[in-house]
């Protein structure tokens, strides 16, 4: 089975912080994804990677950056903790993009920025 | 950009009856997937069913069926013989074909489904 696992389900971090949300997968999976998921709007994309250093953006990465180093690992980093980053974060990874590939998605970290 | 409708915020069945949420997309590719995902409280997200926009027969898992209208733009999801364990917020989403240029995942807002004993 597919696990993807992220560093911790529940982080309280003040305004102005640094803050690292990793995710990490065994699967030998080329994507990974970074999303964000608030009631009322569903997932948004934040980044993703396909390739080891390779990163894009998605729809919402105002605020976001994201690292690489490593195929299994991928972090997700907010430079300035911002109460609107009070959220859901959700990581997902994928083989690389053929006919049968599906999104394993971790269990999630619920931030909140005070 | 492709857009994911997912008109009904809230719905409720019975145990053991049958249920059916919506889904609508915008898109003007031609061949595509479409997935639905589960998200029960504090659990993980799994997916349930995946449709590929080529194949007109309809997708099937289990008590889990979908209606797939590709003119309409239409993707639903059939729950028959409803459990307590499918509870939980349904999403549905879209995915271009590998080469398109995109690998990500477009979600509809979810639906959450109560079911009641």
């Amino acid at each position: 089975d597919v696990k993807v696992t992220q560093s911790s389900r529940y982080l309280v971090k003040r305004t102005g912080e640094k803050v690292f949300l990793e995710c990490v997968q065994d699967m030998d999976h080329e994507n990974m994804f970074w999303y964000r998921q608030d009631p009322g709007l569903g997932l948004r994309l934040i980044y993703f990677s396909y390739d080891v250093k390779m990163k894009e953006k998605g729809d919402i990465p105002e605020g976001y950056s994201v690292s690489r180093e490593k195929k299994e690992r991928f972090s997700l980093i907010l430079e300035s903790a911002s109460t609107n980053q009070t959220s859901m974060y959700l990581c997902a990874s994928s083989a690389w993009a053929t006919r049968t590939d599906t999104q394993y998605f971790g269990p999630g970290t619920r931030l909140t920025v005070l | 950009a492709q857009t994911v409708t997912q008109s009904q915020p809230e719905m409720s069945v019975q145990e053991a009856e049958t249920v059916t949420l919506s889904c609508t997309y915008d898109t003007s590719e031609s061949d595509y997937y479409l997935f639905w995902y589960k998200q029960p409280p504090s659990r993980q997200m799994i997916l349930v069913i995946r449709q590929e926009a080529y194949k007109q027969q309809n997708a099937t898992e289990n008590r889990f069926s979908v209606n797939f209208q590709k003119a309409a733009k239409s993707f639903s999801l059939k729950i028959s013989d409803s459990q307590l364990g499918d509870a939980a917020m349904y999403f549905c989403a879209y995915r271009s074909v590998p080469g398109a240029g995109s690998y990500q995942l477009t979600f509809g807002k979810g639906t959450k489904l109560s079911v009641i004993p």
